[in-house]
This record gives structure tokens, sequence and C-alpha cells, in this order.
């Protein structure tokens, strides 16, 4: 069974940073690329990032260029978000998803999700 | 440029049937697409995917009252036999290379 657990999401000030985690579990990590979306207040999905299933490519939201920085740890079937000059309208949901196959595709399980709240 | 549209809200009653619409912008109508749903203090899940030409596959654990189908540019999710659960958020994503995207989701409500 696919599990998803993200963490790191906390309440930090603007223009902080911090990390994400993802701890995947239930299928072959590198096998697959993997994502992740987020969800503000009042908002609907917004994709954040993709890595390819070994690392090398990353793609981003325009929304986030040049302040995330998504990678992963396949020996610890392990996903990152590295998130840099926080903004409040960063403040949202960060939810991990996997790919469908290890070139883009839809995503087909997802996790709980982790809070980031931006506040002074 | 690539958009999907969902409208914003749709509204059915306790053991009828709903058909919600996802739109792909012109010039894109040969895309697959996905939905998945959100229900309050969750995180998403899967429903299922959608081809071109209608064909589709369930989501891990998806009962067959979730069906999809594709007419043009608009894909449909079919939901039958509603239950109180399936009041949610629905969402359509696409994809390319270097890009997900999703619609701007449709609040269904369960009358």
């Amino acid at each position: 069974e696919v599990h998803l657990v993200e963490s790191g999401g906390v309440v930090v000030q603007p223009g902080g940073s911090l990390r994400l985690s993802c701890a995947a579990s239930g299928f072959t990590f590198d096998d697959y690329a993997m994502n992740w979306v987020r969800r503000a207040p009042g908002k609907g999905l917004e994709w954040v990032a993709l890595v390819s299933w070994d690392g090398k490519d990353s793609y981003y939201a325009d929304s986030v260029k040049g302040r995330f920085t998504i990678s992963r740890d396949n020996s610890k079937n392990s996903l990152f978000l590295q998130i840099n000059s926080l903004r409040a309208e960063d403040s949202a949901f960060y939810y991990c998803a996997k790919g469908e196959t290890v070139a883009p595709s839809f995503f087909d399980f997802w996790g709980q999700g982790t809070l980031v709240t931006v506040s002074s | 440029q690539l958009v999907l549209t969902q409208p914003p809200s749709a509204s059915a009653s306790l053991g009828a049937s709903v058909k919600l619409t996802c739109t792909l912008s012109s010039g894109h109508s040969n895309y697959a697409i996905a939905w998945h749903q959100q229900q309050p203090e969750k995180g998403p899940r899967c429903l299922l995917k959608i081809n071109s030409d209608g064909s589709h596959i369930r989501g891990d654990g998806i009962p067959a009252r979730f069906s999809g189908s594709s007419s043009g540019a608009e894909r449909y999710l079919v939901i039958s036999s509603l239950q109180s659960e399936d009041e949610a958020d629905y969402y359509c994503q696409t994809w390319a290379t270097g890009i997900q995207l999703f619609g701007g989701g449709t609040k269904l409500t369960v009358l």
C-alpha cells in the first residue's frame, strides 16, 4: 500500500526558510517522478514543483521559481522541498504527490499534507 | 496556452447522478486529464484518468460509480448514486513536459 507522509510544516516569519519532507513507502520510489502541490486557504490546488526519478531534472511553477528547491534522496525514499524567502502568500497546506510513471503524468497518490503558515 | 476551466460549483441530490465538466483550452483537445477529489480536511485522492477518446482508468480503490467520458475539448466526471461523502472539491489536472496544471476546482454540494 502506497503511503506518503509529509512533515516540516511550521509557523515561520516572512523572509524565513524551511524544509519540508515527504517519506514514501509501498512502492519502488526511484521508479517515479515526484511532485509538491499546495493549497492556500480559500484557493484551489496549485502545482509547485516536480523532480524526475533520478533527481537530475526539476521543474517549478513560475510563482516559486528561484525561491523553492525540490530534491530527493532515493536511498531514503524521501522527497524534500526547500523554501526560502517566504511570503504570506506561501501559507498553505503542502502535499507530496506521486507521479503515475517515470515521465510527466498525472498524480496517482497523495499525502495528507503539512501546513505552512507565514506570519509575523 | 494550456488552461483547464471548471465551473466553480455544482449541486445534486442524494442518490442522484451528477456530471462535472473540465474544458481544455483551444488547441489542446487531445490532452488526457485526471480527476481528483478533496474532501474537507483531507488530502486529495486520484479518482480517474481520462484519455481524449473517453477511455478511462480509475484510481486505486475508487468505486465504479465514478466514471469518465470525453467530448472534444471537454472531459467529464460522472458520479452516480451520490452519497453525502461525495460533497467535496473536484479538480481536473493535465500535464506536459515541465508543467503540471490544475483547473480551478468545482465545489460539489450534495442536497
